[in-house]
C-alpha cells in the first residue's frame, strides 16, 4: 500500500541549514504538505507543493520534489532553536476524495 | 478565532468507562478527520466524514464510533476503554472539492489516559 518514509531524528547547530527528507510510494500523489509539530501542540502545516512543481520557496522554507525518485525534501535555512519541533510529511493520495499519508516525523533538534 | 477546537484538551478515565471527544470547525470545510498519536508520534488516520458519510474507516475496533451531528462537528465515542486507547487524538478539517489545495487544518490535540 502507499507509504511515506522519513528518518526520525535529525540534530543540527544554531545557524546551520537543516534538510528533512522524504520518500513516498504514490506516483499519482498531487499534493505533498510539510506539517511542523512543536510539543503538546497539533500540527501546523508549514507548506505544501503541487506534483507538476520542482521546487517551492517561502522564507526560509525550500521545498524540493524529484517526482521520478518519489523524493521530498524541507530545507529550513538559518535554524533557529524555535524550529525544534516534529515535521512530518504527507501525501495526498486517491484524487478529491482520497486521503493523506503521514510519515512517522522527524524530529529535528536544534542546538544553540 | 479558532479554526478547529477539540474538547476537552485532556481527559483521564479508567478502564471500561465510555467517553466522548467533541471537534468542531469554522473554515466551513466538507471534510472532517480523527487521527490517533500514539506515544512513539506516529500518525495514524482512524476515520474522515465527508457531507456526514464515512468515507475511510481504517482498521479502527467497532469501540470507536464518529457522530457528526452537522457539517462543523465530528465528535468521537469510544466505548469500554482499554489501556491501549492511551494516546493523543487530532481532529482535522479540510475542503476536498477539486481546484482546491487539500491541506488539512488540525485540532490542538486530546490527550486520553486510561487508567
Amino acid at each position: 500500500g502507499e507509504d511515506v518514509e522519513q528518518s526520525l531524528f535529525l540534530s543540527v547547530r544554531e545557524g546551520d541549514s537543516s534538510v528533512i527528507n522524504c520518500t513516498y510510494t504514490d506516483s499519482s500523489s498531487t499534493y505533498l504538505y510539510w506539517y511542523k509539530q512543536e510539543p503538546g501542540a497539533g500540527l501546523q502545516l508549514l507548506t505544501y507543493i503541487f506534483s507538476n512543481m520542482d521546487m517551492k520557496q517561502d522564507q526560509r522554507l525550500t521545498v524540493l520534489l524529484n517526482k521520478k525518485d518519489k523524493h521530498l525534501s524541507l530545507r529550513i535555512a538559518d535554524t533557529q532553536t524555535g524550529d525544534s519541533a516534529i515535521y512530518f510529511c504527507a501525501e495526498k493520495y486517491g484524487g478529491s476524495q482520497g486521503n493523506l499519508i503521514f510519515g512517522k516525523g522527524t524530529k529535528l533538534s536544534v542546538k544553540p | 478565532d479558532t479554526a478547529v477546537s477539540q474538547t476537552p484538551k485532556y481527559l483521564v478515565t479508567q478502564m471500561g468507562n465510555d467517553k466522548s471527544i467533541k471537534c468542531e470547525q469554522n473554515l466551513g470545510h466538507d471534510t472532517m478527520y480523527w487521527y490517533k498519536q500514539d506515544s512513539k508520534k506516529f500518525l495514524k488516520i482512524m476515520f474522515s466524514y465527508n457531507n456526514k458519510e464515512l468515507i475511510i474507516n481504517e482498521t479502527v475496533p467497532n469501540r470507536f464510533s464518529p457522530k457528526s451531528p452537522d457539517k462543523a462537528h465530528l465528535n468521537l465515542h469510544i466505548n469500554s476503554l482499554e489501556l491501549g486507547d492511551s494516546a493523543v487524538y487530532f481532529c482535522a478539517s479540510s475542503q476536498e472539492t477539486s481546484g482546491n489545495t487539500y491541506e488539512q487544518y488540525f485540532g490542538p490535540g486530546t490527550r486520553l489516559t486510561v487508567t
